[in-house]
């Protein structure tokens, strides 16, 4: 059964102390996988598409790396403004499957 | 450049009644998912259409829920007879492309409080 696993549930950094996000699956067959950014109230906000093993990607402190099991979204002196949880989804056929997401609190 | 547009935001509604939930996908994207989310879980496929076909409606039950991309207009999820289970987020996503890599691009959602 094609699943995805984010962790940490929770992640409490100090402001300017990096970290890393997880998200490991297991489908057969990936055609992407996916990292979105979500604030409360607000729908999910597409950040980097990774599609095979070994792909990196940046955007301002965030980069997200894929191997053939997990990605790892690593977040490099995070701002308050960082806050939010972040997403996961990978696409084996029609449907997206997403995790259940890390709730990241970025204390100034 | 309008984004994926949802409506109404919120809706309440009382057991028995029915929801109808919009969605206008961003320009040039024919195809759409429909989303549940819940506080501490997931977002859950629910199905995913192109105009005026449905391509897999295995997420949704298939009891009191349908939905609908029709030629003209947006995407309608209707529930009919809600019950309190069915309040929930319901996120509405387009993409340009059905199955070929293209990432979502989601609306904020319609939450539904059924009382």
């Amino acid at each position: 059964e094609d699943q995805v696993t984010q962790s940490p549930e929770a992640l409490r950094l100090q402001e300017g102390e990096s970290s890393s996000l997880n998200c490991s699956y297991t489908v057969s067959g990936l055609r992407g996988l996916f990292w979105y950014r979500q604030d409360p109230g607000k729908g999910p906000e597409f950040l980097f598409t990774l599609y095979s093993a070994g792909e990196e990607k940046e955007k301002e402190r965030l980069k997200a790396t894929l191997t053939k099991k997990e990605s790892f979204l690593h977040i490099t002196a995070p701002k308050p403004e960082d806050s939010a949880t972040y997403l996961c989804a990978v696409q084996p056929s029609n449907q997206f499957y997403f995790g259940t997401g890390t709730s990241l609190t970025v204390i100034p | 450049n309008a984004g994926v547009m949802q409506n109404p935001r919120h809706l309440v509604r009382r057991r028995g009644q029915e929801a109808r939930l919009r969605c206008s996908p961003m320009k040039g994207h024919s195809h759409v998912y429909w989303y549940r989310q819940l506080p501490e879980e997931g977002l859950k496929f629910m199905v995913y259409l192109q105009k005026e076909n449905i391509i897999d409606e295995s997420g949704m039950p298939k009891e009191r829920f349908s939905a609908e991309f029709p030629k003209e207009g947006p995407s309608i999820l209707r529930i009919q007879q809600v019950v309190r289970g069915d309040s929930a987020a319901y996120f509405c996503a387009s993409s340009p492309g059905g199955a070929g890599n293209s990432p979502l691009h989601f609306g904020n959602g319609t939450r539904l409080t059924v009382t």
